[in-house]
């Protein structure tokens, strides 16, 4: 079971430079979400999709940009990368089953702007 | 302002001995989560508490959500190293937006 699947791991990119992480699941999941976790913060929702071809903003999304074509796969955009995304995001996913959702993450993907 | 504060920050104690960590909120939430989060992972849920004053344990860990559904707590007996990792509580919103809170980092030392 593949279950949430994001690439790359790591990632350096220098300001200015754009770059998608991909995202995808192999659970027909409805729901797709995108958090960046970064220290002292906890873990924040970017852009979240509840269905293809749906997305919505989550608390964060400045300088990110989603798309949901297919059930499957989420990738999350950058831009044009600023340091202050330096961090660690996390895609997930889930059924949409209302307050006893069991939601899945993915590995993460750890991105440094220099 | 952090919609739920989640106390100690850091917490490091001896294997075999007990500790809770702690939930709060001024608001009042439908249910509530607790993920766990090992280094270069991501969170993995362990629970869901719905009704006020709801207990549910797994295994060593007992999870208390407050009577009036603002506050939540998580209680290990005889933490072990395998407990150590990130702890996280979580409000969901809709379907769709996860809440979390800044996290307790607990180091269980053998």
């Amino acid at each position: 079971n593949a279950g949430v699947t994001q690439t790359p791991k790591f990632q350096v990119l220098k300001t200015g430079q754009s770059m998608t992480l991909q995202c995808a699941q192999d659970m027909n999941h409805e729901y797709m979400s995108w958090y960046r976790q970064d220290p002292g913060m906890g873990l924040r929702l970017i852009h979240y999709s509840v269905g293809a071809g749906i997305t919505d903003q989550g608390e964060v999304p400045n300088g990110y940009n989603v798309s949901r074509s297919t059930t499957e796969d989420f990738p999350l955009r950058l831009l044009s990368a600023a340091p202050s995304q330096t961090s660690v995001y996390f895609c997930a996913s889930s059924y949409m089953t209302g307050s006893g959702n069991t939601i899945y993450f993915g590995e993460g993907s750890w991105l440094t702007v220099v | 302002t952090q919609l739920l504060e989640q106390s100690p920050q850091f917490l490091s104690i001896q294997e075999g001995e007990n500790l809770t960590v702690y939930c709060n909120s001024s608001s009042v939430f439908s249910s509530l989560q607790w993920y766990r989060q090992e280094p270069g992972e991501g969170p993995v849920l362990l629970v869901t508490v719905v009704t006020g004053g709801e207990v549910k344990k797994l295994k060593r860990l007992t999870f208390q959500f407050g009577d009036a559904r603002k506050d939540s707590s998580l209680h290990i007996t005889a933490a072990q190293p395998g407990d150590t990792g990130l702890y996280l509580c979580a409000v969901l919103f809709g379907n769709e937006k996860l809440t979390f809170g800044t996290g307790t980092r607990l180091t269980i030392i053998p």
